[in-house]
């Protein structure tokens, strides 16, 4: 069965500063990658998914992930952050031809003004 | 419309009582799901609709009773239910498992 860690359950950063939230998967089959992100009391926005071919993704609202298949790792990345985007960030996986999607625990970015 | 719809958005309900979650979507998805999400928790799979039929039941207590009536519409019904029910519920929607499903804002459901 298919595994997601994400080991940083919070974030603090500074306004305009980058970060990087992490986010580690297992499988013993082919998957694909989901980051989600939700707002409070929102339901779960999209932000960006690996399906295959090149490495790194770009999403909405400034983000983008790596995929490394060696590490087993999808971290997510963007280069300056603003108050807005205070949220819970969720990485997730499915296996391919699997409807169903695992989530990671969850981490909590909060911007520092 | 690339929305999934859910209400009510608050819900309060007595152990004793009968109550039901309404979503609905018409992006011509073929699947829909049930998830339930306790604070600062991740979302639980709770019900997997493909095609109308139901394909995945995460071993959910029967007092939570899906329906799929038509592709366009997926219920939660509830019956007595115990306080630790409590939670977020949120809908899904999605067209093949590669492209991520699309959730609903949820039903923040309280049971008194």
């Amino acid at each position: 069965a298919q595994s997601v860690t994400q080991l940083d359950s919070q974030v603090p950063v500074f306004e305009e500063a980058p970060v990087e939230l992490r986010c580690n998967y297992s499988s013993s089959v082919s998957v694909y990658l989901f980051w989600y992100v939700q707002y409070p009391n929102q339901g779960l926005q999209l932000l960006l998914k690996y399906l295959s071919g090149s490495t790194l993704v770009k999403g909405i609202n400034g983000f983008e992930a790596e995929f490394n298949k060696s590490q087993t790792s999808f971290h997510l990345r963007k280069p300056s952050v603003h108050i807005s985007d205070t949220a819970e960030y969720f990485c997730a996986v499915s296996v391919v031809g699997n409807e169903k999607l695992t989530f990671g625990t969850g981490t909590r970015l909060t911007i520092i003004p | 419309d690339t929305e999934v719809t859910q209400t009510p958005k608050h819900l309060v309900m007595g152990m004793t009582n009968k109550k039901s979650l309404k979503c609905e979507q018409h992006m011509g998805h073929r699947a829909m799901y049930w998830y339930k999400q306790k604070a600062k928790k991740p979302p639980e799979l709770m019900f997997v609709y493909s095609y109308e039929k139901l394909s995945i039941n995460e071993s959910v207590p029967s007092r939570f009773s899906p329906e799929c009536p038509n592709s366009s519409l997926l219920n939660l019904h509830l019956h007595a239910l115990q306080p630790e029910d409590s939670a977020l519920y949120l809908c899904a929607s999605s067209q093949q498992d590669r492209y991520g499903y699309t959730f609903g804002s949820g039903t923040r459901l309280t049971v008194v």
